[in-house]
């Protein structure tokens, strides 16, 4: 059964910085994209950042570029989003998903989600 | 970027009910289009991708057409498990831009 968990979601203040986590299992993880979706409290979705699977691409968001930074361990199943400079509209519950197996970007698994609060 | 719209952005209907729900695309998309179905507290499910392949283990009462800048998403016979938000996604072209969604109620 393919599982994606999120991890390290919370409150944090303006400026600051918060690092994500996914972990994945039942599927090969290094066989496939990555990516980060958000939804801000009660509104629609964004796609956030991306990364290939041997994690030598990547690829942001306007409104995320040079704030935050897509990876993931392949040796761990584990996929993360350092988010640096936060501000207060990047609250929003984060969502890790699976790419299609054919690299394409639309998403065919995603995580439950962790919570992003940004706020003084 | 490449803006998508939906419409309606809530539609009432019952059960046994056919819907349709409509995504604009401000530009080509070819058939790069997914559609989403996402319920209260839960994570979106992705039901339709190449703007009409059925996602495995969908019912087959869903349906997706269109290409270029206009594609719908029909529901031939509304099941009470089908009332929820359905998004659309573009993914031909970064950065991969979702509908503002359309909210399927109960009339």
């Amino acid at each position: 059964e393919v599982q994606l968990l999120e991890s390290g979601g919370g409150l944090e203040q303006p400026g600051r910085s918060l690092r994500l986590s996914c972990t994945v299992s039942g599927f090969t993880f290094t066989n496939y994209a990555m990516t980060w979706v958000r939804q801000a409290p009660g509104k629609g979705l964004q796609w956030v950042a991306g990364i290939a699977s041997g994690g030598g691409s990547t690829y942001y968001a306007d409104s995320v570029k040079g704030r935050f930074t897509i990876s993931r361990d392949n040796s761990k199943n584990t996929l993360f989003l350092q988010m640096n400079s936060l501000r207060a509209e990047d609250t929003a519950l984060y969502y890790c998903a699976r790419n299609d197996f054919g690299g394409n970007w639309f998403f065919d698994y995603w995580g439950q989600g962790t919570l992003v609060t940004v706020s003084s | 970027d490449i803006q998508m719209t939906q419409s309606p952005s809530t539609l009432s209907a019952s059960v046994g009910d056919r819907v349709t729900i409509t995504c604009r695309a401000s530009q080509s998309v070819s058939t790069w289009l997914a559609w989403y179905q996402q319920k209260p507290g839960k994570a979106p499910k992705l039901l339709i991708y190449t703007a009409s392949t059925l996602e495995s283990g969908v019912p087959s009462r869903f349906s997706g057409s269109g290409s270029g800048t206009e594609f719908t998403l029909t529901i031939s016979s509304l099941q009470p498990d089908d009332f929820a938000i359905y998004y659309c996604q573009q993914y031909w072209s970064y950065s991969y831009t979702f509908g503002q969604g359309t909210k399927l109620e109960i009339k």
